[in-house]
C-alpha cells in the first residue's frame, strides 16, 4: 500500500501569509494526487486535482506542485474563509489512501 | 448532486445498506466510490466501482464484509455492510470517481449496543 505523509500536521497563519504543505507519498505515484479541504461539519471539497491542476470554482490563490513523491499545496495569501483542515490523497492504485491531514488554524 | 441515505444505529454484528441517489451527470459513465470519516478522523477510502459495475475495488478492512453495486437504470449507488463492528462507525460519504468530486452530504452509520 502507498502511504501518504502530510507535514505539518497543524500550523497558526495570519490572515495573508503565505502557507505551504507537503505530502509525501511512500513510492512514486506520477501527477496522481488530489488536495481536499474540509471545514467541520462538512463533506471534504476538492481543491486540486492531477497534483498541479485547480478545481473550477476554486479561487486562484490556492496551486499545487510535485510529482513523483514529493507534492505541495500552497495558499499564496491566506483569507479567513481558508481556515480548515488540508488532505492530500493518491488514486495511483488501489487501496486509495489519504494524507493525515494538516489543520491550518489563525494565529 | 449525490443523496446518501440508509445511515442509521445498528449493534455489533449487524447489517445494513446504504444507497446514494446521483443526480447532475450521466451516471453510468463514472465510477463511484464510497469514503468513510469517523468523528475526529482521516477520511478513509472504502470501496470503488466501475461505471459499468463490472469491476469493484475494497479496502482491506472490509473485504469480505461490504458489498458495493449500482443501478445505473435508476442513478443508484449502494453500500451493503454486514457483519458490522463498533469501529465501523462512522460518517459515509458517496463520491465521484476516485479523485473524489463532488462529495455527498455524508449518512451516519453508529455500531453500538
Amino acid at each position: 500500500d502507498i502511504q501518504m505523509t502530510q507535514s505539518p500536521s497543524s500550523l497558526s497563519a495570519s490572515v495573508g501569509d503565505r502557507v505551504t504543505i507537503t505530502c509525501r507519498a511512500s513510492q512514486g505515484i506520477r501527477n496522481d494526487l488530489a488536495w481536499y479541504q474540509q471545514k467541520p461539519g462538512k463533506a471534504p471539497k476538492r481543491l486540486i486535482y492531477a497534483a498541479t491542476s485547480l478545481q473550477s470554482g476554486v479561487p486562484s490563490r490556492f496551486s499545487g506542485s510535485g510529482s513523483g513523491t514529493e507534492f505541495t499545496l500552497t495558499i499564496s495569501s491566506l483569507q479567513p474563509e481558508d481556515f480548515a483542515t488540508y488532505y492530500c490523497q493518491h488514486h495511483n492504485n488501489y487501496p486509495l489512501t489519504f494524507g493525515g491531514g494538516t489543520k491550518v488554524e489563525i494565529k | 448532486q449525490l443523496l446518501e441515505s440508509g445511515g442509521a444505529l445498528v449493534q455489533p454484528g449487524g447489517s445494513l445498506r446504504l444507497s446514494c441517489a446521483a443526480s447532475g451527470f450521466t451516471f453510468s459513465n463514472y465510477a463511484m466510490s464510497w469514503v468513510r470519516q469517523a468523528p475526529g478522523k482521516v477520511p478513509e477510502w472504502v470501496s470503488s466501482i466501475s461505471g459499468s459495475g463490472g469491476s469493484t475495488y475494497y479496502a482491506d478492512f472490509v473485504k469480505g464484509r461490504f458489498t458495493i453495486s449500482r443501478d445505473n437504470s435508476k442513478n443508484r449507488l449502494y453500500l451493503q455492510m454486514n457483519s458490522l463492528r463498533a469501529e465501523d462507525t462512522a460518517v459515509y460519504y458517496c463520491a465521484k470517481t476516485v479523485v473524489f468530486d463532488p462529495w455527498g452530504q455524508g449518512t451516519l452509520v453508529t455500531v453500538s449496543s
